[in-house]
């Protein structure tokens, strides 16, 4: 099946710190990315859907400006939290999927842990 | 997209089939059903998807009712790595992908 790989897969950083995670998908070129948050014993929860070349469009309760999305490329999207603080301390997942009919496949995760 | 229910936990011995079902009611004409299954800390990963005709391939078998509002997803013979959490979606092709609380399911010794 179709590889999404995931960097960094865990993160330890300072509060007030910026950190960068990165999805690729390997072979296939992803149309459209998702991301998501999952805390401790909870589901996904969608944060936000991106297209390549185009801004990504956020769920309702995410902050933009706080979660940088960039999709710059059909193989390569990143998610950036901007001043990190504990409470964003969570297991971050992308997906992606090559296009409408297609299934979606998922990234391994990133653990951040903001101190 | 419609809504799924599902039991929150189930257990089966290892080496059994184990069942897992879902109800979608609400289910529309477009809408597939998806399964999903997580392990602990890892991202999701994709079992089987169908729209109304029964489904089978290496991993799991999708019975879907002939009036598509309830589906049930069959591991075979289950192994202790079978247990996860596993999730039932319905979504039209082309939407997003949205996960309810899904199934814990253990396979016990």
């Amino acid at each position: 099946g179709a590889v999404v790989s995931q960097h960094p897969s865990w993160v330890i950083c300072k509060s007030g710190t910026s950190v960068k995670i990165e999805c690729r998908s390997l072979d296939f070129q992803a149309t459209t990315m998702f991301w998501y948050r999952q805390f401790p014993k909870q589901s996904l929860m969608l944060m936000a859907t991106s297209n390549e070349g185009s801004k990504a469009t956020y769920e309702q309760g995410v902050e933009k400006d706080k979660f940088l999305i960039n999709h710059a490329s059909l193989t390569l999207s990143t998610l950036t939290v901007t001043s990190a603080h504990p409470e964003d301390s969570s297991f971050y997942i992308c997906s992606a999927r090559a296009g409408d009919n297609e299934k979606l496949f998922f990234g391994s995760g990133t653990q951040l842990s903001v101190l | 997209d419609a809504k799924t229910t599902q039991p929150p936990s189930m257990d089966c011995a290892e080496g059994r089939a184990a069942n897992l079902p879902c109800n979608h009611s609400t289910i529309s004409g477009n809408e597939y059903v998806y399964w999903y299954r997580q392990i602990h800390s890892q991202g999701p990963q994709y079992i089987i998807h169908g729209l109304k005709n029964n489904e089978t391939n290496e991993m799991a078998s999708l019975i879907i009712t002939e009036d598509r509002k309830s589906s049930t997803l069959i591991l075979p013979h289950a192994t202790l790595r079978d247990t996860a959490v596993y999730y039932c979606i319905v979504r039209v092709a082309g939407n997003d992908m949205r996960f309810g609380a899904g199934t814990r399911l253990t396979v016990k010794p």
